[in-house]
This record gives C-alpha cells, sequence and structure tokens, in this order.
C-alpha cells in the first residue's frame, strides 16, 4: 500500500526566505508526482507535475524535484512572500486506476 | 477551458438523508475522479470514472456512488448519510493518460448534522 508523509506538518518563516517542503513515498512505482497548494476552505490548486522519468520542474519561484529511487520529493520555494501562505499538498499517482494518493500537507505561513 | 465547477459549495444535511453533489469538467477530460478530505487531513480517493464507467474505487462503502455523463458532467451520490460524512468533496478531472495532472475543482462542503 501506498504512504505518502509530508514533514514538516507545519512551517512558519518570515518574509524573503527560501523554504524546503519534503515529501516522501514509500512506493517507487509511481507515474507522476504533483504538488498542490490549498487555502483554507478552498479547493486544491495545481503547482507543478513531475512525471517519473523527469528529475525536476520548475514554475516561477517553484521549483520541485523527484527522487524515485529513494522515495523522495522536495518543492522548494525562493523568496517566499505572505501570499504563499497556504497548505502544501503532495501526491503520487500509481497503478491501476491511477489515483492520487496524498500526503497530510505541511501547512505554511510567511510572516511578513 | 472553463476549468473544474463543483456545486453546490456548501450544503446542510441531516443524518439518514440522502446527497447529489455535481461537477462539472472541463471539455475533453474523460477521467474525472472524487475526494473527500476530512479537516486537517490530506484528500482520500473515494472512486473514478473514465468514459462514463467506474475504473476504481477506494475504501469506500457501496453508499457512496456516482455517475459520469457524456457532457464531462458527474455525479457523486452519498445515501443514508452518517456524521463521520461531513468533509469537504472535491471533483478532480483530467484528460485520459497518465502524463496528464489532474485539475480540481473549489469542493463542496458538506456538513451531516
Amino acid at each position: 500500500k501506498q504512504e505518502v508523509t509530508q514533514i514538516p506538518a507545519a512551517l512558519s518563516v518570515p518574509e524573503g526566505e527560501n523554504l524546503v517542503l519534503n515529501c516522501s513515498f514509500t512506493d517507487s512505482a509511481i507515474y507522476n508526482l504533483q504538488w498542490f497548494r490549498q487555502d483554507p476552505g478552498k479547493g486544491l490548486t495545481s503547482l507543478l507535475l513531475i512525471q517519473s522519468s523527469q528529475r525536476e520542474q520548475t514554475s516561477g519561484r517553484l521549483n520541485a524535484s523527484l527522487d524515485k529511487s529513494s522515495g523522495r520529493s522536495t518543492l522548494y520555494i525562493a523568496a517566499s512572500q505572505p501570499g504563499d501562505s497556504a497548505t502544501y499538498l503532495c501526491a503520487v499517482v500509481r497503478g491501476g486506476a491511477q489515483k492520487l494518493v496524498f500526503g497530510q500537507g505541511t501547512r505554511l505561513t510567511i510572516n511578513p | 477551458e472553463t476549468g473544474v465547477t463543483q456545486s453546490p459549495t456548501h450544503l446542510i444535511k441531516t443524518r439518514g438523508q440522502q446527497v447529489t453533489l455535481r461537477c462539472s469538467s472541463q471539455s475533453g477530460h474523460n477521467t474525472v475522479s472524487w475526494y473527500q478530505q476530512a479537516l486537517g487531513q490530506g484528500p482520500q480517493f473515494i472512486f473514478q470514472y473514465y468514459r462514463e464507467e467506474e475504473n476504481g474505487r477506494g475504501n469506500f462503502p457501496p453508499r457512496f456512488s456516482g455517475l459520469q455523463f457524456p457532457n464531462y458532467s458527474s455525479e457523486l451520490n452519498v445515501n443514508a448519510l452518517e456524521l463521520d460524512d461531513s468533509a469537504l468533496y472535491l471533483c478532480a478531472s483530467r484528460p485520459g493518460g497518465q502524463i496528464y495532472g489532474y485539475t480540481f475543482g473549489s469542493g463542496t462542503r458538506l456538513t451531516v448534522v
């Protein structure tokens, strides 16, 4: 059974810092990994999608890496801003119906 | 593209009642899946439809059922509502093929009292 873990569960940093969010998964046989952002009470916004054959993807100040062999992904946020405050979720897709298996998220707070 | 639209946004139901949640996906998105998200938790997979047929199901009882229609809309039906069914219900869709990521709707907040 695929399990996804995100550490830390919560993170609070001052504005302007670079930061890293971690995601680990137990089964390396994944098709891809997707990072999402969720604002309180809202739906999920896709940030980055990394295919299993890729090592990283970049979008603006965001960079996500994938190491399938070690079962890890990181989301790097450069020059953090208060508007980055949200819960960040990673999810892997594998097998069968290719459903998303989510971690519990990291709640990020950027202090002005 | 018009994104993924869910309705209603909020809903309050009484224990034992039945509820239908709706989702309208982007044109060409022939895969749709539904997730349940309890407060403070990651979303949990309920089931998935591909070209109007269910092709995957999570650990949810049969009182959770769904439909997908040819016009890229879908429904989640829950019978005999229980208090623990209170959650945010999310619809996600994508074109066929594993190379595509999922697009999520804004969700329906269901409260069972």
